[in-house]
């Protein structure tokens, strides 16, 4: 069974740089093909991917913030990390990790709860 | 940027009829398109992917069709269930992008 959950500060600044852990159980991100990402979703709004970390390490980025964001492998062989600086008040969002594969085209078939990020000095 | 464009905002519809969603992209997609649905409070839940692949658990009543840029989303008779917002996102290219979602409501 897959599960994802990701955690983080609840309130950031202004300015300040935002962490993200998403934990997750029932697949190893060592497996090839397998691929875990961040999304995220303003109230009330669309959703937006953000990021994308591949089992081989590979990563791919939104264009219009990969000059803000980073997506990482954790510590922990079961957690995949996301910093995003520099945050604003329109970063406010709820941010959600999924998990995806290749043989379903890493389209995100597992999706963690959410954890909503509220930015504010 | 592949931008989707999803028609209509909002439906408003009765149980058991059928719901029609569009996603239309700015250029091609090819059979790299797939739709969520979405509840208030709730994580999107992968609906269909490659256009027409239902995931796992998903019932027949919801189908996809389409190619290249115009691509439909098919409800054949609405359950309660199925009240809901709904996104198409494509992988074609990056980056990989939403549509601005297609709200189902009760009429």
């Amino acid at each position: 069974q897959i599960t994802l959950k990701e955690s983080g500060p609840t309130l950031v600044k202004p300015t300040q740089t935002l962490t993200l852990t998403c934990t997750f159980s029932g697949f190893s991100l060592s497996t090839s093909g397998v691929g875990v990402g961040w999304v995220r979703q303003p109230p009330g709004k669309a959703l937006e991917w953000l990021a994308l970390i591949y089992w081989d390490n590979d990563k791919r980025y939104s264009p219009s913030l990969q000059s803000r964001l980073t997506i990482t492998k954790g510590t922990s062989k079961n957690q995949v990390v996301l910093t995003m600086t520099n945050m604003d008040p329109v970063d406010a969002a709820t941010y959600y990790c999924a998990h995806g594969r290749r043989g379903d085209g890493y389209y995100f078939d597992y999706w963690g709860q959410g954890t909503l990020v509220t930015v504010s000095s | 940027e592949i931008v989707l464009t999803q028609s209509p905002a909002t439906l408003s519809l009765s149980l058991g009829q059928r719901a029609t969603l569009s996603c239309r992209a700015s250029q091609s997609v090819s059979s790299y398109l797939a739709w969520y649905q979405q509840k208030p409070g709730q994580a999107p839940r992968l609906l269909i992917s490659n256009v027409s692949n239902r995931a796992t658990g998903i019932p027949a009543r919801f189908s996809g069709s389409g190619s290249g840029t115009d691509f439909t989303l098919t409800i054949s008779s609405l359950e309660a269930e199925d009240f809901a917002v709904y996104y198409c996102q494509q992988r074609s290219d990056w980056p990989w992008t939403f549509g601005q979602g297609t709200k189902v409501e009760i009429k």
